[in-house]
């Protein structure tokens, strides 16, 4: 049972316009949300990650948004920028380490 | 610092064959996490160990998976008699505390089954 779900396989932004990636769950347990980006041939690696006891988390280019009510988040990166050009994982736990992953959005940044 | 190893990075292997793939954590972190992402899906977590316990095994197939982290050595995930369901990536994980966003990834072993 997929518990958290990317429904975009993909997403094509221009450079410098702001890109938005979905993420959904369905397990109202979950207490702590997480994005990973990865690139070919790499691991996850960490991008940013929110509390549920919070709606809103920014670093830099990179806002996480929760909804709660909906149990919907999403990660917002502006301005885009070529080198964000990647797969986005949303993740979601309620253990304190095992992370339940979405299938990936491929984000394609072009020039 | 080196990050999580992990290797080999690509395993052919037979059906009826074992496959072991092999994490070494990044220095100073005791806890190691298996995750495993099928074709088209995302990771799904596997195996919590921490140095020779095995903490957390609820993702683990029942049969034929095994993992260990010994005392000294890398952390080893084994999977006697492969079918061709078992390929996959998998991926590695290991962090200094029990925490979700301490996670470092290493570059995964991609498993193919003949």
């Amino acid at each position: 049972d997929q518990q958290v779900k990317q429904n975009s396989p993909s997403l094509s932004v221009q450079e410098g316009r702001i890109s938005i990636l979905n993420c959904d769950y369905t397990n109202s347990m979950f207490d702590y949300f997480l994005w990973y980006k990865k690139y070919p041939a790499e691991g996850p690696t960490f991008l940013i990650s929110i509390s549920s006891i919070k709606d809103k988390n920014e670093d830099g280019r990179f806002t996480v948004f929760l909804n709660k009510s909906a149990k919907h988040l999403s990660l917002h990166i502006v301005p885009s920028q070529p080198g964000d050009s990647a797969v986005y994982f949303c993740a979601a736990e309620n253990s304190g380490y095992a992370l339940n992953f979405g299938k990936g959005t491929s984000l394609l940044v072009t020039p | 610092n080196a990050g999580v190893m992990q290797n080999p990075r690509h395993l052919v292997r037979r059906r009826g064959q074992e496959a072991r793939l092999r994490c070494s954590p990044m220095k100073g972190h005791s806890h190691v996490y298996w995750y495993r992402q099928l074709p088209e899906e995302g990771l799904k977590f596997m195996v919590y160990l921490q140095k020779e316990n095995i903490i957390d095994e609820s993702g683990m197939p029942k049969e034929r998976f095994s993992a260990e982290f010994p005392k000294e050595g890398p952390s080893i995930l084994r999977i006697q008699q492969v079918v061709r369901g078992d390929s996959a990536a998998y991926f590695c994980a290991s962090s200094p505390q029990d925490t979700a966003d301490t996670q470092y990834f290493g570059p995964g072993t991609r498993l193919t089954v003949l």
